[in-house]
């Protein structure tokens, strides 16, 4: 069956500083993959999606960027973190064609907070 | 662009039904689905609905599409403390890789 991990889990980090967080995938092959941000109180705000490795659309400009160098692997980073940042991020992964209508199945997400 | 509404919250009473409400603009999505947020956790896949279906039960699930409408429902039956989480309605748009769009979420607060 598969599974996705997704790491840390929680994360302090102050203004400026870098960000790396890390989500895999087990169990299936070429999957498309996606970063999510939920902030606080509000819903899931689309960031980044994946078809393939080196192949990433960003769906809103921001201070973030994603990188997907294996099948299966997806990062989220940012070189200087703002404090909007702050929120609780969800990696996610699906494959067309599956069903039930490729639906995407989430990681367990990562609580950044910038101070 | 494609938007997604639900009610921010619903009160229910222990044993009572919950329904949460659901409007949608894309008039071609193919999938529709229901997921479930607990505290500090990821979402958990409900549920879904394919377009050409008007109702689907599963357990103390149904789901209600009303495709004129772009309306669609959740009633969970006899609604229990557990039950008590935000619910999040997402739609497939049509068309290329498979991007689903969320709404707000709906958090239902289970009380005795």
């Amino acid at each position: 069956s598969q599974t996705i991990h997704q790491w840390p889990a929680t994360l302090v980090q102050p203004v400026g500083s870098p960000l790396s967080l890390e989500c895999t995938v087990e169990g299936t092959s070429n999957p498309n993959l996606y970063w999510y941000r939920q902030a606080a109180g509000r819903g899931l705000q689309l960031l980044f999606y994946s078809v393939g490795i080196g192949q990433i659309s960003s769906e809103v400009p921001q201070n973030l960027s994603a990188s997907r160098p294996q099948d299966r692997q997806f990062i989220l980073s940012s070189k200087k973190l703002l404090l909007s940042d702050s929120g609780f991020y969800l990696c996610a992964w699906s494959v067309w064609g599956e069903l039930p209508g490729s639906a995407i199945y989430f990681g367990e997400g990562s609580w950044l907070t910038v101070v | 662009g494609e938007d997604v509404e639900q009610s921010l919250f619903l009160s229910v009473r222990e044993g009572d039904s919950s329904v949460i409400n659901c409007t949608y603009t894309d008039s071609s999505s193919t999938y529709l689905y229901w997921y479930k947020q607990e505290p500090g956790a990821g979402l958990q896949l409900l549920t879904y609905i394919f377009s050409n279906m008007d109702m689907k039960q599963d357990q103390r699930l149904t789901v209600l599409l009303n495709k004129k409408d772009k309306h669609l429902s959740l009633r969970i039956a006899d609604t229990q403390t557990g039950d008590s989480a935000i619910y999040f309605c997402a739609v497939l748009l049509s068309g290329g890789y498979n991007k689903l769009i969320f709404g707000a979420g709906t958090r239902l607060a289970v009380h005795p």
